[in-house]
C-alpha cells in the first residue's frame, strides 16, 4: 500500500523559512515523480512544484520560483520543500503527490494527508 | 501557462441524478486531462486519467471523455457519498494547472 506521510509545517513569520518532508513507503519511490501541490484556505488547488525520479529534472510554479526548492534522497525515500521567505499568499495545506504511472502525464494517484503551513507575525 | 476553467463552479443535484462537469484548456492539451474528488479536510482522490481513463477502483457511475480543449467529467447516477468538489488538472506541460472547482452539493 502506498504511503505519504508529509511533516515539517507549522507557524512561520513573514520572510522566513521552512522545510516539507514526505515520507513514502509501499513502492519504489525512485522510479516515480513527485510533486507538491497546495490549498490555500477555503481556496481550490495550486500545483506548486515537481521533481523527476532520479531527481535530474525539477520544476516549478512561477509564484515560487526561486524561493521553494524541491529535492529528493532516494536512499531514505524522502522528498523535501525547502521554503524561503515566506509570504501571506503562501500560507496552505501543502499535499506530497506521487504520479500514478511512470510519466509526468499521467496524473498525480497517490497523496499525503497533507501539512499546514501558517505564514503569520 | 495552461489556464484550465472548469463550469459551473458549483451544482445543486439530487442523488440518482446525472450530472456533468466541464473543463476547458486554453490551449490543446491532446488527452491529457484528469479529475480529483476532493471532500473537505480530506486530500484530493485521483479519478480519471488521460481524460477518459478510469483509475482502479473508481466506481463506473464515473465517466470523462473530450480531448484537445474541452472535457467533461458526467456521473451517470449520484450517490450520496459524490457529494464532493471536483477538480480537472492538465497534466500536458508543466505548471501542471487545476480548474478552479466544482462544487456539488445535495438540493
Amino acid at each position: 500500500e502506498v504511503q505519504l506521510l508529509e511533516s515539517g509545517g507549522g507557524l512561520v513569520q513573514p520572510g522566513g523559512s521552512l522545510r516539507l518532508s514526505c515520507a513514502a513507503s509501499g513502492f519504489t519511490f525512485s522510479t516515480y515523480a513527485m510533486s507538491w501541490v497546495r490549498q490555500a484556505p477555503g481556496k481550490g488547488l495550486e500545483w506548486v512544484s515537481a521533481i523527476s525520479g532520479n531527481g535530474g529534472n525539477t520544476y516549478y510554479a512561477d509564484s515560487v520560483k526561486g524561493r521553494f526548492t524541491i529535492s529528493r534522497d532516494n536512499s531514505k525515500n524522502t522528498l523535501s520543500l525547502q521554503m524561503n521567505s515566506l509570504r501571506g499568499d503562501d500560507t496552505a495545506v501543502y499535499y506530497c503527490a506521487k504520479t500514478a504511472g511512470g510519466s509526468w502525464r499521467s496524473g498525480w494517484g497517490d497523496w499525503g494527508q497533507g501539512a499546514l503551513v501558517t505564514v503569520s507575525s | 501557462d495552461i489556464q484550465m476553467t472548469q463550469s459551473p463552479s458549483s451544482l445543486s443535484a439530487s442523488v440518482g441524478d446525472r450530472v456533468t462537469i466541464t473543463c476547458r484548456a486554453s490551449q490543446t492539451i491532446s488527452s491529457y486531462l484528469n479529475w480529483y474528488q476532493q471532500k473537505p479536510g480530506k486530500a484530493p482522490k485521483f479519478l480519471i486519467y488521460a481524460a477518459s481513463s478510469l483509475q482502479s477502483g473508481v466506481p463506473s457511475r464515473f465517466s470523462g471523455s473530450g480531448s484537445g480543449t474541452d472535457f467533461t467529467l458526467t456521473i451517470s447516477s449520484l450517490q450520496p457519498e459524490d457529494f464532493a468538489t471536483y477538480y480537472c488538472q492538465q497534466s500536458s506541460s508543466v505548471p501542471h494547472t487545476f480548474g478552479q472547482g466544482t462544487k456539488l452539493e445535495i438540493k
